[in-house]
């Protein structure tokens, strides 16, 4: 299973540009690389989902280089509201569900 | 549509009891898992089941087992509980492959 590393913490201003990188040097050639948000006493929410180069949603966008050894999530524009723990999740290979957090960054915006 | 639902929303037990965490979705999940989240801590998982019948262990199982009672309900079970599995108690679903994960509201156990 994949083991991703993510800086702990990170702090940000409203208006600017939030980038949050994961590595995930041992990643399966089948899995993908997903990103949750989590409130404080609430569960974690879904953002964005990719597999290879970049995806972008209405909230956020992922930027997965060719190798997919990491993966940046990229927030434009923060505000307050998305002061929250961000996770990277990398799995859903093709033999295997079982799906592994790891630690989380915690995004702090003033303002 | 109500997503994923978990019950209680608060539990307080004493050390030595027992007690079932329940958890159900209408999204016609196949795969179900439990994570607990202790104060300040990312989610650890105790238990997933890949599809009905089948369950499997995660990251932190002792002191737990689970029922996969149909394809909408998955049950954790406390068989005698330890202050050191005061938690927060998280249960989610995934539809497919390349399907996200969907969580519950939570559980918020203590145990004194």
């Amino acid at each position: 299973l994949a083991k991703t590393t993510q800086p702990i913490s990170m702090d940000s201003y409203e208006g600017q540009e939030v980038n949050i990188t994961c590595s995930h040097n041992n990643i399966a050639t089948n899995d993908y690389i997903t990103w949750y948000q989590q409130f404080p006493s609430q569960g974690p929410r879904f953002i964005i989902q990719g597999y290879k180069t970049k995806v972008t949603n209405e909230v956020a966008s992922l930027f997965i280089p060719a190798d997919r050894k990491s993966s940046t999530l990229s927030l434009p524009r923060v505000s307050l509201s998305d002061t929250a723990v961000y996770y990277c999740l990398v799995g859903r290979s093709y033999n295997t569900d079982k799906l592994i957090f790891g630690t989380g960054t915690r995004l702090q915006v003033f303002p | 549509n109500a997503g994923v639902t978990q019950t209680p929303k608060f539990q307080v037990l004493k050390t030595g009891q027992s007690m079932t965490l329940q958890c159900a979705q209408d999204m016609n999940h196949n795969s179900m898992y439990w994570y607990r989240q202790d104060p300040g801590m990312g989610l650890r998982l105790i238990y997933y089941s890949a599809s009905e019948g089948t369950t499997d262990k995660g990251e932190v199982p002792n002191g737990y087992n689970v029922s996969r009672l149909n394809k909408r309900e998955f049950s954790l079970r406390l068989e005698s509980a330890a202050p050191s599995q005061t938690s927060v108690y998280f249960c989610a679903s995934m539809g497919g492959r390349g399907d996200t994960q969907y969580f519950g509201p939570g559980t918020r156990l203590t145990v004194l």
